[in-house]
C-alpha cells in the first residue's frame, strides 16, 4: 500500500518554464489537496478537490492550475514558473467517509527551486 | 471559518524535561484536530488526532494532547524530551463537512543535551 505518491521529489526550473507535479493515492480517497510550505508560514492550501470532477481554489492559487484526472490522481501545474514559487509542495488526501474519514495522508513532498 | 494559532514559533527544552507546544483554534463547529511532526527535509507524520471521542488523546512517541473546548485549545505535551524529538510541529484543524485542513504556522522544537 503506497499511500500518497508525488513526483518529482526535486526539480530546478528556470523562470518562465512550465512543469506539472503529479500526485496519486491508492486509498480510494474522495478529497485531495495541494499545499505549499514556506519557512514560518506553515502549509498553505493552493487548490483542492473535494471529489472527483471538482476543483476549488485555496488560499494561494495564483500562478497554479490543477486537474483531478480521476479519483486517484490530482496534478498541479505551474504554467510560467516564478522565483516566488520556490517552495516545498505537498499533496494530501482524506477519505471523508468511514472510521478514518478525516485523517490527512501526505505525500513525501516535492522540493521545487525556480531560478 | 476556521483558523489555528500556534502560540510559539520556537520552543527550547533540555533533554529529559517536559515539552509543551501550544495550539488554539477557532471553529464554529466541532472540529477534528491533529498534530503532525516534520523532521528536517522530511515529510509530515501524524502524531495524534482528536475526533470527538476522548478529550485526552495519546499519540506516538509518548506525546499526548488534551482537547479543551472551553479554552479552544489543543496543546501537545510530552513528559520527557528526547533529542530525536527536535523537529517542526504543526497543529491542524479540519471541520467535518468541509474537510479543508487548516495548518498553524508551526512550532520548532529545539532539544538541548
Amino acid at each position: 500500500n503506497a499511500g500518497v505518491t508525488q513526483t518529482p521529489k526535486f526539480q530546478v526550473l528556470k523562470t518562465g518554464q512550465s512543469m506539472t507535479l503529479q500526485c496519486a493515492q491508492d486509498m480510494n480517497h474522495n478529497s485531495m489537496y495541494w499545499y505549499r510550505q514556506d519557512p514560518g508560514m506553515g502549509l498553505r492550501l493552493i487548490y483542492y478537490s473535494a471529489s472527483e470532477g471538482t476543483t476549488d481554489k485555496g488560499e494561494v492559487p495564483n500562478g497554479y492550475n490543477v486537474s483531478r484526472l480521476n479519483k486517484r490522481e490530482f496534478s498541479l501545474r505551474l504554467e510560467s514558473a516564478a522565483p516566488s514559487q520556490t517552495s516545498v509542495y505537498f499533496c494530501a488526501s482524506i477519505a471523508r467517509l468511514g472510521g478514518d474519514g478525516n485523517t490527512i495522508y501526505f505525500g513525501e513532498g516535492s522540493w521545487l527551486t525556480v531560478v | 471559518a476556521q483558523s489555528v494559532t500556534q502560540l510559539d514559533s520556537h520552543v527550547s527544552v533540555s533533554e529529559g524535561t517536559p515539552v509543551l507546544l501550544r495550539c488554539n483554534y477557532s471553529s464554529s463547529y466541532s472540529p477534528s484536530l491533529f498534530w503532525y511532526v516534520q523532521h528536517p527535509n522530511k515529510g509530515l507524520q501524524l502524531l495524534l488526532k482528536y475526533t470527538s471521542a476522548a478529550t485526552l488523546v495519546k499519540g506516538i512517541n509518548g506525546f499526548e494532547a488534551e482537547f479543551k473546548k472551553s479554552e479552544t485549545s489543543f496543546h501537545l505535551t510530552k513528559p520527557s524530551a528526547h533529542m530525536s524529538d527536535a523537529a517542526e510541529y504543526f497543529c491542524v484543524v479540519s471541520l467535518g463537512g468541509s474537510y479543508i485542513p487548516t495548518f498553524g504556522r508551526g512550532t520548532s522544537l529545539i532539544v538541548h543535551p
